[in-house]
């Protein structure tokens, strides 16, 4: 069964500074694996995925990931944060073969920007 | 586009009860997804439908089940409603059924079991 972690449930910054929020997943298969981000009151957007090809994967406002295969990792950076930034963000994984195209979330990583 | 509607928003029942929220998918879309949102489990997968059929199914019990219109337009029901149900209940569709689509989510339907 896949799981997904997202070691850190809070991550408190300042604005203009760089964050990194890990996700390390579980799979015994190969993978797709996902960003999400969720603003308050709203449902979830995706943010950037990695499906094949260059490791290192970017959206369009700013943040990268970078798929770690023998770390199992998925971990999102961005070297300047700014204020909207805030929201709570989720990794999600699918097998990339078979036919479970379950996505499994981890439990999220609430990033807060401060002026 | 339009993009994906849940109603209703949000729904006060007691516990006992039991309720129907409904989701409509983005216009060509035919795979929606179910899914429970709670700050102590985070989202968990309820079930995902495609042309009319449940394809794949989370670890709920048999209260939770759902079905899937001919216009892709899904429903899923809750029977016996327990306050542990309390949650928000995001629906997410894809025009086909490979991992490798985006979701798209709607706002979610807030359900409050008293």
């Amino acid at each position: 069964a896949q799981s997904v972690t997202q070691l850190d449930s809070q991550v408190p910054v300042f604005e203009e500074a760089p964050v990194e929020l890990r996700c390390n997943y579980s799979s015994s298969v190969s993978v797709y694996l996902f960003w999400y981000v969720q603003y308050p009151n709203q449902g979830l957007q995706l943010l950037l995925k990695y499906l094949s090809g260059s490791t290192l994967v970017e959206s369009i406002n700013g943040f990268e990931a970078e798929f770690n295969k023998s770390q199992t990792s998925f971990h999102l950076r961005k070297p300047s944060v700014h204020i909207s930034d805030t929201a709570e963000y989720f990794c999600a994984v699918s097998d990339s073969g078979g036919s479970n195209y379950k996505l499994t979330f981890g439990k999220g990583t609430l990033l807060t920007v401060n002026p | 586009k339009a993009g994906v509607t849940q109603t209703p928003r949000y729904l006060i029942k007691t516990r006992g009860q039991q309720v129907t929220l409904s989701c409509s998918p983005i216009s060509g879309h035919r795979s929606v997804s179910w899914y429970q949102q709670t700050p102590g489990q985070g989202l968990q997968f309820l079930f995902e439908y495609f042309s009319e059929t449940q394809r794949n199914k989370g670890n709920f019990p048999g209260r939770f089940s759902g079905r899937q219109f001919s216009n892709s337009r899904s429903e899923m029901n809750v029977s016996t409603l327990e306050l542990g149900d309390s949650a928000l209940y995001l629906c997410a569709s894809k025009p086909g059924q490979g991992a490798w689509y985006e979701q798209y989510f709607g706002p979610g339907t807030r359900l409050t079991v008293t």
